[in-house]
């Protein structure tokens, strides 16, 4: 079974400029979470999809960061403007489950974004 | 307040010692679930157990082993016999039946000496 693919693996911008992250999810998942995980700290959940509906997007900040997942199979997460303090490594997830986030969650390999 | 405490930040042993990692966490729910993952340096975060918060058997798989005690909120995970593939970040999380966030913890990095 393929597992969470994620691209680009890397990416290197200068601030205020634009960027964005792709996410193809096992196959069959229903739910797909982005995670912004800064190094040396644990990852922190940015939004979370349930099919092509987003579930929780409390932690996305808004006024920069926007998710779509328009068929409900594969994601795009953007940046825009970028700023210095999101340099980080950006984590997509997916579960089978359509009811609640207790599911175990597979990772991709993520991308790491460096804004310079 | 953390949802979940790893106080180990760093953690080394030489190859072939026994090592635990702690972790601590917090919850008002009755059902919940805990987990760990394994982090190598490539950065893919690997699944290792789900644990559910009615199941305090202990459970060992190979060389590792988790200690679920609900008494002291706590879920260590042991390696036994540890090996220089096993150096990476480990990370426990927790999962409650009434939100939808998956609550991590900061990790704890070991690495294995050979």
């Amino acid at each position: 079974e393929a597992g969470v693919a994620q691209s680009p693996r890397y990416k290197i911008i200068e601030k205020r400029q634009s960027v964005a992250f792709w996410c193809n999810p096992i196959s069959g998942h229903a739910t797909l979470y982005w995670y912004q995980q800064i190094l040396g700290q644990g990852p922190k959940l940015l939004i979370q999809f349930q099919n092509n509906g987003v579930v929780d997007d409390s932690q996305l900040p808004k006024d920069r960061f926007s998710a779509e997942r328009l068929k409900g199979v594969d994601s795009t997460l953007k940046i825009q403007p970028a700023k210095l303090e999101d340099s980080a490594v950006y984590l997509c997830a997916s579960s089978t489950s359509v009811a609640s986030s207790t599911d175990t969650q597979y990772f991709g390999p993520g991308t790491r974004l460096t804004v310079l | 307040a953390q949802k979940v405490t790893q106080a180990q930040t760093e953690i080394s042993v030489v190859e072939k010692e026994d090592v635990t990692l702690d972790c601590v966490y917090e919850t008002r729910d009755t059902t919940y679930y805990l987990f760990w993952y394994k982090q190598p340096p490539s950065g893919e975060l690997v699944f290792l157990i789900r644990r559910n918060s009615f199941d305090e058997q202990n459970e060992i798989s190979g060389r590792y082993s988790w200690n679920f005690q609900k008494s002291t909120s706590s879920f260590n995970f042991t390696i036994t016999a540890s090996q220089v593939v096993d150096s990476a970040v480990y990370f426990c999380a927790l999962s409650e039946e009434s939100g939808n966030q998956f609550y991590f913890g900061t990790g704890t990095s070991l690495t294995v000496i050979p």
